[in-house]
């Protein structure tokens, strides 16, 4: 279901350190998974996808792990950069599908 | 690089109003998308569209229509609208191809409408 609020899930990480942001989906069926990242005034812009029969996949400076028996996601950011300060979303799809459902967000800062 | 547009970057309109919200994409993308986006609720998908004259229901499509007369363009129209339809809004779009759809949703920069 929904989670209902008025507050991003932060998320505060120095800069150089790594960043992980977890993101837990609701439908068993789902088998594709994207996480996007959303700029101040911006859309969001697709990082990195996964698909369920696999559990890690990487891409540069970023990781995404999935958990299928516990319907978890993560987002690893090695070495974070003030640039990466964004809101992250993760979204699941059921492949051929054409709807997304995302998550609510969560909030990355990044401390110079 | 693919371009998605969106009419306006803020809008004011009073209840009741009717209201058009244009998207525009460049790249001969297939389908197309309406989200809004409000705090604490992520994305949600209004309408979506596949072809031209062709539309879907999303989650949330009570109080809005869509229209889709040419493949370039898709219009999210508030029929009367009310203050609980304040929010962003989000065009996206994304080829039909042997990619997956959702990988290549390309997002426009968002209109915030602020119904009074």
């Amino acid at each position: 279901g929904e989670s209902v609020g008025l507050h991003l899930p932060t998320l505060s990480v120095q800069e150089g350190d790594n960043s992980i942001i977890n993101c837990a989906y609701s439908n068993s069926a789902s088998d594709y998974f994207i996480w996007y990242k959303q700029e101040s005034g911006k859309g969001p812009q697709f990082i990195i996808d996964i698909r369920s029969n696999m559990d890690k996949r990487q891409g540069q400076r970023v990781t995404v792990l999935l958990n299928k028996t516990v319907k978890h996601l993560s987002l690893q950011i090695a070495a974070t950069q003030p640039g990466d300060s964004a809101v992250y979303f993760c979204a699941e799809n059921i492949w051929g599908y054409q709807k997304v459902t995302f998550g609510i967000g969560t909030k990355l800062q990044v401390i110079p | 690089d693919v371009k998605v547009t969106q009419s306006s970057r803020y809008l004011v309109k009073r209840t009741g109003e009717k209201v058009f919200l244009e998207c525009v994409q460049d790249m001969d993308h297939e389908n197309m998308f309406w989200y809004r986006q409000d705090p604490g609720l992520g994305l949600r998908l209004i309408y979506f569209s596949y072809d031209v004259k062709m539309k879907e229901k999303g989650d949330i499509p009570e109080g809005y229509s869509v229209s889709r007369e040419k493949k370039e363009r898709f219009s999210l129209i508030l029929e009367s609208a009310s203050t609980n339809q304040t929010s962003m809004y989000l065009c996206a779009s994304s080829p039909l191809g042997q990619g997956h759809p959702s990988e290549t949703q390309y997002f426009g920069p968002g209109t915030r409408l602020l119904v009074l």
